[in-house]
C-alpha cells in the first residue's frame, strides 16, 4: 500500500528551528519527487517546497525561501524539511505529497510557533 | 506573484450538477497544466483531476475538469453528500517550479 507519513511537528518558539520528516512506503521511493504543502489555521493549502526524484533539484515558495531546506535520504525512504528562523505565520499542518502531480498525501503533522 | 482566483463557496442539492471555476493572474493557466484537489478538513487532500481533465484511477467519472484560455473548471455531476469538501484549483507555475493553490471553494451539499 502506497503510504506517506509525516512526523516531527510540535510547539516551537519564534526564531527556533524544527525538522519535519516524511516516511514513504509501498512504492519505489527513489523514482518520485516529494512536495511539502501546508495549511495554516483557517487558511487554504499552500505549496512549500519540492525535491526531485534524484535530489538534484529543489524549489521553494517565496514565503519560505532562505529559511527552509528540503532534503532526502533514499536509504531511509525519507524526505526532510528543515525549517529555521520560524515565525508565527509558519504555524500550520504540514503535509508531504508524492509524485509529480502530488498524487499521494500523508495525514499531516502540526507545527505551532508560539512563545 | 501568481494569483489563482476561485469562488469561496458553492452549493447544490443531491443529484444536481455543480461547476467550480478558477482564473489565473500571472499563473498562465492557458500554458500550464491544472490539477484539482479535494480536501475534507482533518483528512489528507486528494488528487481529483490532473493535467486539466485527467482522472486518476479510483476517481468517479462524475468528476470532470476542463480548461479554456485563462480559466479552468471542475464539474461535479450527480452531487452526493460525501462531496462536501473544499476544492482547490492548482495550476503549475514555471517561474516557481511548483504548484500554486487557489484560495479554495467550499462546496456545500444542501
Amino acid at each position: 500500500q502506497v503510504q506517506l507519513e509525516e512526523s516531527g511537528g510540535g510547539v516551537v518558539q519564534p526564531g527556533r528551528s524544527l525538522r519535519l520528516s516524511c516516511a514513504a512506503s509501498g512504492f519505489t521511493f527513489s523514482d518520485y519527487g516529494i512536495h511539502w504543502v501546508r495549511q495554516a489555521p483557517g487558511k487554504g493549502l499552500e505549496w512549500v517546497a519540492v525535491i526531485s526524484y534524484d535530489g538534484k533539484n529543489r524549489y521553494y515558495a517565496d514565503s519560505v525561501r532562505g529559511r527552509v531546506t528540503i532534503s532526502r535520504d533514499d536509504s531511509k525512504n525519507r524526505v526532510y524539511l528543515q525549517m529555521n528562523s520560524l515565525r508565527g505565520e509558519d504555524s500550520a499542518v504540514y503535509y508531504c505529497a508524492g509524485g509529480g502531480n502530488m498524487d499521494v498525501w500523508g495525514q499531516g503533522t502540526t507545527v505551532t510557533v508560539a512563545s | 506573484q501568481s494569483v489563482v482566483t476561485q469562488p469561496p463557496s458553492a452549493s447544490g442539492a443531491p443529484g444536481q450538477r455543480v461547476t467550480i471555476s478558477c482564473s489565473g493572474s500571472n499563473s498562465k493557466i492557458e500554458d500550464n497544466p491544472v490539477n484539482w484537489y479535494q480536501h475534507v478538513p482533518g483528512t489528507a487532500p486528494k488528487l481529483l483531476i490532473f493535467d486539466n481533465d485527467q482522472r486518476p484511477s479510483g476517481v468517479p467519472a462524475r468528476f470532470s475538469g476542463s480548461r479554456s484560455g485563462t480559466s479552468a473548471s471542475l464539474a461535479i455531476n450527480g452531487l452526493q453528500s460525501e462531496d462536501e469538501a473544499v476544492y482547490y484549483c492548482t495550476p503549475w507555475s514555471d517561474s516557481l517550479n511548483g504548484w500554486v493553490f487557489g484560495g479554495g471553494t467550499k462546496l456545500t451539499v444542501l
